[in-house]
């Protein structure tokens, strides 16, 4: 169960884009397309933004999108909001368990 | 409207033991996998483990495996979690989670309660 490897922090001022990496090492991280995106903010339960490397569920603003390509996934926020100012976790399925990525703190300046 | 209830944390000393509950409103109990996660003071997200809708298997993180048991009882919509031998590096905020999808237990966890925290100190 390796974990998945994101950048500590990322910032922005409103209104840029952002990217955030999630390297996972494994071959099931590159074969699965489980991968998901979670945003915490502070002393709250996390929020499920993506789901299966791009879907949003209902509710979660369009500027919020994910992909993936080999052994490495993104989450990209469009138009970053001083709301986003959060931590963000990527979270993905491998054979009977899931791994968390370390947590990537955003910073809207 | 889903919602996770969890509750049964508390201070305890390593070795010891302690049961967490977590009820559910809001959707199909039966119809989906449920999961627990936790998270260590000022730490990210670490996946615990998962039952299947119908409760015929459980997965565990290699933290834990062999020391914590997770059931369900769906005529309660409840998800019990049972934790022994328990060591200070298990304190956290213990979260349950449902899964997103019906019936299967692959992919993601899309809804969450506000957690419970358990510490282990002497």
């Amino acid at each position: 169960q390796s974990a998945l490897a994101q950048p500590r922090s990322v910032s922005g001022s409103p209104g840029q884009s952002i990217s955030i990496s999630c390297t996972g090492t494994s071959t099931d991280f590159a074969i699965y397309n489980y991968v998901s995106w979670y945003q915490q903010h502070p002393g709250k339960a996390p929020r499920l933004l993506i789901y299966d490397v791009f879907n949003r569920p209902s509710g979660v603003p369009d500027r919020f999108s994910g992909s993936k390509s080999g052994h490495t996934a993104a989450l990209t926020i469009s138009g970053l909001q001083p709301e986003d100012d959060a931590d963000y976790y990527c979270c993905s399925y491998a054979a009977n368990s899931w791994v968390f990525g370390g947590g990537t703190k955003v910073t809207v300046l | 409207q889903v919602h996770l209830i969890e509750s049964g944390g508390g201070a305890v000393q390593p070795g010891g033991s302690l049961r967490l509950l977590c009820e559910a409103s809001g959707f199909n109990f039966n119809d989906h996998a449920m999961h627990w996660a936790r998270q260590a003071p000022g730490k990210g997200l670490e996946w615990v483990a998962v039952i299947t809708y119908d409760g015929s298997k459980t997965y565990y993180s290699d933290a834990v495996r062999g020391r914590f048991s997770l059931a369900r009882d769906d005529s309660k919509n409840s998800l019990s979690l049972e934790m022994n031998s328990l060591r200070p590096e298990d304190t956290a905020i213990y979260y349950c989670a449902k899964g997103r999808d019906v019936v299967v237990t692959v992919g993601t966890m899309d809804s969450w309660g506000q957690g419970t925290l358990v510490t282990v100190s002497s």
